[in-house]
């Protein structure tokens, strides 16, 4: 079945310790997100490749950055991770930016 | 500017309930309009959508009807089961802003036996 991958499911870093996650997929989109999700609120977008054209929003911290190889990869570098990141990362894509599909997340534990 | 606004929950019914959670949204545009479904520990799930005025989404007996004299676009299910426990998300989509997606705040939902 085609599907977003994201890997690991949970990950536990320490503070100031830089940590990547990764997503890929095999739906042949061109559009890869990341967003960031906290307890009991919706996601937040933080950035998105439209191809290979990266797509920050204003006000992403600087501390998040991505890296999109080719059509099937994105990663989300946390260089310096705060405990205010601790969060639910979820990555999504689409085909020229319409319905997304989302994969089942990373959770990320900041101690 | 877009927007989505969603009933605030928590909302707890009883097995085989009738489910209403209601969706509003601005947009400057034609927007798409979704319902996204969120399991615990788990990503977004796409539940349904609409793309123009009066369409129907529906899918596993969820349903809502895209209103654009009333821009809302509420979800509803005739029975709801314990497996439906999760936290809903309406969602819009607007090609006028390169169809960002702008989330409502999700409305958690349990079912009780």
């Amino acid at each position: 079945d085609a599907m977003v991958i994201q890997n690991p499911r949970y990950q536990v870093t320490q503070f100031g310790k830089p940590v990547t996650l990764s997503c890929s997929q095999t739906l042949n989109h061109n559009v890869m997100y990341w967003y960031q999700q906290k307890s009991s609120q919706a996601p937040k977008l933080l950035f998105h490749y439209y191809d290979k054209d990266f797509n920050n929003e204003a006000d992403t911290p600087d501390n998040f950055q991505s890296r999109r190889p080719n059509t099937s990869f994105c990663f989300l570098d946390i260089r310096s991770p705060g405990l205010g990141d601790a969060a639910m990362y979820l990555c999504a894509t689409s085909r020229d930016r319409r319905e997304q599909f989302f994969g089942p997340g990373t959770r990320l534990t900041v101690l | 500017g877009n927007s989505v606004t969603q009933m605030e929950g928590p909302v707890t019914l009883s097995e085989e309930a009738f489910l209403t959670i209601n969706c509003t949204y601005t947009a400057t545009g034609y927007p798409s309009l979704f319902w996204y479904v969120q399991y615990p520990g788990e990503g977004l799930q796409l539940l349904l959508k609409a793309t123009k005025a009066d369409d129907k989404g529906s899918n596993k007996g969820f349903e809502a009807t895209y209103r654009k004299e009333t821009t809302s676009f509420h979800l509803e299910k005739g029975s709801v089961q314990v497996s439906d426990s999760a936290v809903y998300f309406c969602a819009l989509s607007d090609r006028n802003t390169g169809n960002q997606f702008y989330f409502g705040t999700g409305t958690s939902l349990t079912v009780i036996p």
